[in-house]
């Protein structure tokens, strides 16, 4: 079982609407939890970054964290084709550099 | 803003060749990664560094080594190119506090896309 788990897609909306984007983790010790874009061809870029469980919001982004069932979203409300793009998420322990991600998951906002 | 520069986008290179592959960060961060992405298999660590040529194997690191005589520098070196090692490399820093623990967040560069004939 990897550690993070994460839908490939690809994920096609169409524009305005809300994207729901999650991650699966098995190990109960990670304590950060961050979302990156990637867009095609280029680095990734982080959108949100949480410690611990709750919710953090910015702007049209939503990252939840429920460590009781493992499960981590990010929601994206009135989605952009310029949201096109693949979504990573990454946990880490606490007092760690190392980074565990998942594979990423494909979404296209369609105009 | 952090900015990492990578010093190369797409990258040829035939088989045996030694490859550089050079990373340079502008935050005075203490630690600096380097990544490969693969289609299916996500971001894999190859090697990471806590310090001036200090470094710690990653995940997959058979294949590469690293070089960092500078703490804004840090440099993949395939010693002898192989065709599986055509792939995107990422290069990461993040702020460290004395070695292995950070709070702070990993920054990427823009990628390498090398591909090895």
């Amino acid at each position: 079982q990897k550690e993070v788990e994460q839908d490939p897609g690809p994920l096609s909306v169409p524009e305005g609407a809300i994207v729901s984007l999650n991650c699966t983790y098995s190990n109960s010790a990670f304590q950060y939890f961050m979302w990156y874009r990637q867009y095609s061809r280029k680095g990734p870029e982080l959108l949100m970054y949480t410690y611990s469980s709750g919710n953090k919001e910015d702007g049209r982004f939503t990252a939840q964290v429920d460590k009781s069932s493992k499960y981590i979203s990010l929601f994206i409300r009135d989605s952009q084709p310029s949201d096109s793009a693949t979504y990573l998420c990454a946990v880490s322990t606490s007092g760690t550099y190392k980074y565990i991600f998942g594979t990423g998951t494909r979404l296209k906002v369609l105009a | 803003d952090v900015k990492v520069t990578q010093s190369s986008r797409y990258l040829v290179k035939r088989t045996g060749e030694k490859v550089f592959l050079e990373c340079v960060q502008d935050m005075d961060h203490e630690n600096m990664f380097w990544y490969r992405q693969d289609p299916g298999l996500g971001l894999r660590l190859i090697y990471f560094s806590y310090d001036v040529k200090m470094k710690e194997k990653g995940d997959i690191p058979e294949g590469y080594s690293v070089s960092r005589e500078k703490k804004e520098r840090f440099s993949l070196i395939l010693e002898s190119a192989s065709t599986n090692q055509t792939s995107m490399y990422l290069c990461a820093s993040q702020e460290g506090a004395g070695g292995y623990t950070s709070t702070d967040t990993q920054y990427f560069g823009p990628g390498t896309r090398l591909t090895v004939l």
